[in-house]
């Protein structure tokens, strides 16, 4: 089977702008979660999708956001970006969700490097 | 503020030898797993202890976990130079927490 996928694998874009990642998950992989990983924050979890419905959200504002569409691809939005959304960000599946954030085993894409000018 | 925090940040060891990790977290959990990322990577999931299991063993691994303490301890047995990435704890309960990782080299 092939594994997570998530495009671009890089991008660069400026303050302000608005930036969409995609993740395709693991095929049979229902349940969809996105992370944040920089050097001061560590690995932040962003929310995690199952058939097509937000079911848990991390600390993060309103300008985060996702999607997940009814063949489990799921995409994140970051609007108004700022220099700190600089990041690599990392989509993980799941064969299903257990209810709780992370309750079950993922499998994690190589990661978005997003830079912010 | 994170959920898990690791000891040691860093850790260098001869191959052969063993590597112990170390994880304390903040609040009640309903699983504790490890991750390994090679170098600014994906991860890759190691194992899954959950919070009524004290033990669990996985080729050469070996994690333990009490919750009296709220600390988690990885192992790794006979060490290859293969097993140099950072090592992450994860915690899920009402959120999902990573640990701040801990960077193992080890020497061929």
């Amino acid at each position: 089977k092939a594994g997570v996928t998530q495009t671009p694998r890089y991008l660069i874009k400026t303050r302000g702008q608005q930036v969409t990642l995609s993740c395709s998950p693991i095929s049979g992989h229902r349940s969809v979660s996105w992370y944040q990983q920089t050097p001061g924050q560590g690995l932040q979890f962003l929310f995690e999708y199952f058939s097509e419905t937000q079911r848990n959200k991390g600390n993060f504002p309103g300008r985060f956001s996702g999607r997940q569409f009814s063949n489990s691809r799921s995409e994140m939005n970051v609007s108004t970006l700022e220099l700190g959304d600089s990041a690599l960000y990392l989509c993980a599946s799941s064969l299903v969700t257990s209810g709780a954030p992370g309750g079950n085993e993922q499998f994690f894409g190589p990661g978005t490097r997003l830079t912010v000018l | 503020s994170q959920q898990g925090e690791e000891d040691p940040q860093a850790l260098s060891i001869q191959e052969g030898e063993n590597a112990t990790m170390n994880c304390s977290y903040k609040t009640s959990i309903n699983n504790l797993q490890w991750y390994r990322q090679n170098s600014g990577r994906g991860l890759v999931h190691l194992i899954l202890i959950r919070s009524n299991e004290r033990e669990k063993h996985s080729g050469r691994l070996r994690v333990t976990l009490d919750t009296s303490k709220k600390s988690s301890s990885l192992l790794i047995t006979a060490s290859r130079a293969a097993d140099t990435a950072s090592y992450f704890c994860a915690t899920s309960g009402n959120q999902f927490y990573f640990g701040t990782g801990t960077s193992l080299t080890v020497i061929p």
